[in-house]
């Protein structure tokens, strides 16, 4: 696609539950990225796919969190049993090689807020 | 280990000033650095890199930064401020040498620019 596509947009849930949020990168771009944005702070890496694998899952804060990436397009990121700490803007980005001076681009996020 | 420094949660500048808007890194090779913009309601956009060469570079919207290798800094800057150009600034590293995929961001500032 043109962008980078996040859904949804907004994601209200109940401590506890599942959620998955869902990423179309640029069509082409090789590597693929999740960060998260809380209010007030940066942004803080979660997770890289070059391809479909995974070289860096160093930034996943729990094993409640977990990502995979298919036929080197889509990414879904899981949060199982969620928690109010987890309540936060999920940002996706894509990149056309990863390994080099390619700057990120952004999907528009999801707003996660766990009630 | 990369990170990155943005000292100044808020910039405040007058329509038509020079504005400047400072971050550092640290890493143990050497860096791409970038800078990205997030207006208010809008997804996080890509403004500039350096890679090599000339320590000035130039991006969109007139921004243009400076690479200062012995200071280790990135700083942003803008001849003339507009108040359209008001928005959350961040500035990202990753180690050449590593060949990290990843890139770390700062903290971002906050730039407003007032009438």
């Amino acid at each position: 696609g043109a962008g980078v596509s996040q859904s949804p947009s907004n994601k209200v849930t109940e401590k506890g539950k599942d959620v998955e949020l869902r990423c179309d990168p640029i069509s082409g771009h090789t590597a693929l990225y999740w960060y998260r944005q809380s209010l007030g702070q940066g942004l803080e890496f979660l997770i890289y796919f070059q391809g479909n694998s995974a070289p860096d899952k160093s930034g996943l804060p729990s094993d409640r969190f977990s990502a995979e990436r298919t036929g080197g397009s889509v990414s879904t990121l899981t949060i199982q049993r969620t928690q109010q700490e987890d309540s936060a803007v999920y940002l996706c980005a894509s990149s056309l090689k990863g390994q080099g001076a390619d700057g990120y681009t952004f999907g528009s996020g999801t707003r996660l807020t766990v009630v | 280990a990369q990170s990155v420094a943005q000292p100044e949660d808020q910039v405040n500048v007058a329509e038509g000033n020079p504005l400047t808007v400072k971050c550092t890194y640290s890493v143990s090779g050497n860096p791409y650095l970038f800078w990205y913009v997030q207006y208010p309601n809008r997804g996080l956009q890509f403004l500039l890199k350096y890679i090599t060469g000339d320590n000035l570079v130039k991006g969109s919207y007139g921004f243009e930064a400076e690479f200062n290798k012995s200071q280790t800094s990135f700083h942003l800057k803008k001849p003339s401020a507009l108040v359209s150009d008001s928005a959350l600034y961040f500035c990202a590293v990753r180690d050449k040498g590593t060949n990290a995929g990843k890139s770390t961001f700062g903290d971002g500032t906050t730039l407003t620019v007032k009438p």
